[in-house]
C-alpha cells in the first residue's frame, strides 16, 4: 500500500521568506500525488496535484511542487509566504483506485 | 471543481445516542466515497471506502458495528456513529470521486463531540 511521510511536524518562517515543505512517498508504481491545505476546523483544499508529465506543477496560491522519482519526493515550494498562507498541509499519495493515504501534516507558522 | 456537501458542520450528542453524517456529491455521480477521522492536530485516517449499492470496506482496527456506512445512491454516502462515546469525538471527513475523475474531492467536515 501507499505511503507518505512529512518529516517536518511544524515549520515557522518570516512573512516574506521562501517556503519548502517537504513530503516523501513509498508507492509501487507511478503516484498520483496532492498537496492540500487546511485551515483550523475546516476541510481540505487542494493546492495542487501531479499525475504525469511535467514533474514541476503549479497550483493555487502561488506554489509548486516538484515530481521527484529518483528521490520519491514531492516537495511543496512558495518563494514568498503570506500571513494568510499559515494552516496545516498534507501531502496524499493516491493509487488508481482513487484511496488516498495522507502524510501527518506540516503546521506552517508565518511570523510578522 | 466538482463539489462535496457535508452536513451537518457540527453535532454536539449525548454518550449513547447515535449520529448521522452525510456526504453529497452535487455535481457529479460518486462511485466511490471515502470517509476519513481526523484527531486534533493529527492528519487524516483512512476508515472506510463504500462502492455505490455495496458494502463499505473498512481499515484494520474500525469497528464496523460502529460506524455504519451506507451509500445507497450515486450522490449521497452516510456514516453513522452508534453509542457515541466520548472517545468517538473527532473532526470527520468525507470525498467523493467517480470512475472519470482521477482526484477525489472532499466534502467540508464534520467536527463531532460526544458529551
Amino acid at each position: 500500500a501507499q505511503s507518505v511521510t512529512q518529516p517536518d511536524i511544524h515549520i515557522t518562517v518570516s512573512e516574506g521568506a521562501s517556503l519548502e515543505l517537504r513530503c516523501n512517498y513509498s508507492y509501487g508504481a507511478t503516484p498520483y500525488l496532492f498537496w492540500y491545505v487546511q485551515s483550523p476546523g475546516q476541510g481540505l483544499q487542494l493546492l495542487l496535484k501531479y499525475f504525469s508529465g511535467d514533474t514541476l506543477v503549479q497550483g493555487i496560491k502561488g506554489f509548486e511542487a516538484e515530481f521527484k522519482r529518483s528521490q520519491s519526493s514531492f516537495n511543496l515550494r512558495k518563494p514568498s509566504v503570506h500571513w494568510s498562507d499559515a494552516a496545516e498541509y498534507f501531502c496524499a499519495v493516491g493509487a488508481q483506485n482513487n484511496d488516498m493515504r495522507f502524510g501527518a501534516g506540516t503546521r506552517l507558522t508565518v511570523k510578522p | 471543481g466538482a463539489v462535496v456537501s457535508q452536513h451537518p458542520s457540527r453535532v454536539i450528542c449525548k454518550s449513547g445516542t447515535s449520529v448521522k453524517i452525510e456526504c453529497r456529491s452535487l455535481d457529479f455521480q460518486a462511485t466511490t466515497m471515502f470517509w476519513y477521522r481526523q484527531f486534533p492536530k493529527k492528519s487524516l485516517m483512512l476508515m472506510a471506502t463504500s462502492n455505490e449499492g455495496s458494502k463499505a470496506t473498512y481499515e484494520q482496527g474500525v469497528e464496523k458495528d460502529k460506524f455504519l456506512i451506507n451509500h445507497a445512491s450515486l450522490t449521497l454516502s452516510t456514516l453513522t456513529v452508534t453509542s457515541a462515546h466520548p472517545e468517538d469525538s473527532s473532526f470527520y471527513i468525507c470525498s467523493a470521486t467517480n470512475a472519470g475523475y482521477t482526484e477525489a474531492f472532499f466534502g467540508q467536515g464534520t467536527r463531532l463531540t460526544v458529551v
